[in-house]
């Protein structure tokens, strides 16, 4: 079993719909929580960016960590094509310097 | 956000031979690189960290002598592949530190190394 879970997709929604997205992990230790955008044969570019559980709203972006599920979620609201990427999870313990812990990502596409 | 350049965006190389990757920090000094494999549709593998001045420190089950990681200043680390095989043949992806914390964290445009 892999540490972080996300489902591969594809999604795909309309043009203005809000995307939902999601990770499972099962290390307890995971207290940093990150979020990043790949374009095709690009670089990961960060998203969203929290520690610990709460809520963290950035524009069109809200992200969200539940440890006592183990559970992060992410929304775009108001999608547009330019959107249409895979988002990737990531994650680490406290203590483990910048080694993150990717999951597999999830391939959204945003049909006009 | 910070600028991590990757330098070349894609190399046909034939088996055997040796491939260098280029990762530059463009508008900082990055005291620390990270170098990661991505196969398609798959998620950011960690090969090796790469600290300026010493040696890389690779993960388990990453050839030192297969991908041989140089950091010699502070805003270049370079990956070669050497002897390369067309296993090798992946996405490869340098990310840069600006500072303390994950947000810190900047990747480069990444590399599709294929080899034939």
């Amino acid at each position: 079993q892999k540490e972080v879970e996300q489902d591969p997709g594809p999604l795909s929604v309309p043009e203005g719909a809000i995307v939902s997205l999601n990770c499972t992990y099962s290390n307890s230790a995971f207290q940093y929580f990150m979020w990043y955008r790949q374009y095709s044969r690009k670089g990961p570019e960060l998203l969203m960016y929290t520690y610990s559980s709460g809520n963290k709203e950035d524009g069109r972006f809200t992200a969200q960590v539940d440890k006592s599920s183990k559970y992060i979620s992410l929304f775009i609201r108001d999608s547009q094509p330019s959107d249409s990427a895979t988002y990737l999870c990531a994650m680490r313990p406290r203590a483990a310097g910048n080694k993150l812990t990717f999951g597999g990502g999830t391939r959204v596409l945003v049909k006009p | 956000g910070a600028v991590v350049s990757q330098h070349p965006s894609w190399v046909i190389c034939k088996s055997g031979t040796s491939v260098k990757i280029e990762c530059r920090s463009l508008d900082f000094q990055a005291t620390t690189m990270f170098w990661y494999r991505q196969f398609p549709k798959q998620s950011l593998m960690l090969m090796a960290t790469s600290n300026e001045g010493s040696k890389a420190t690779y993960e388990q089950g990453v050839e030192k002598d297969k991908f041989l990681i140089n950091h010699a200043s502070l805003t270049l680390s370079t990956l070669t592949v050497t002897s390369a095989h067309p296993e090798d043949s992946s996405f490869y992806i340098c990310s840069a530190l600006t500072g303390t914390g994950a947000e810190k964290l900047f990747f480069g445009s990444g590399t599709q190394l294929s080899v034939l």
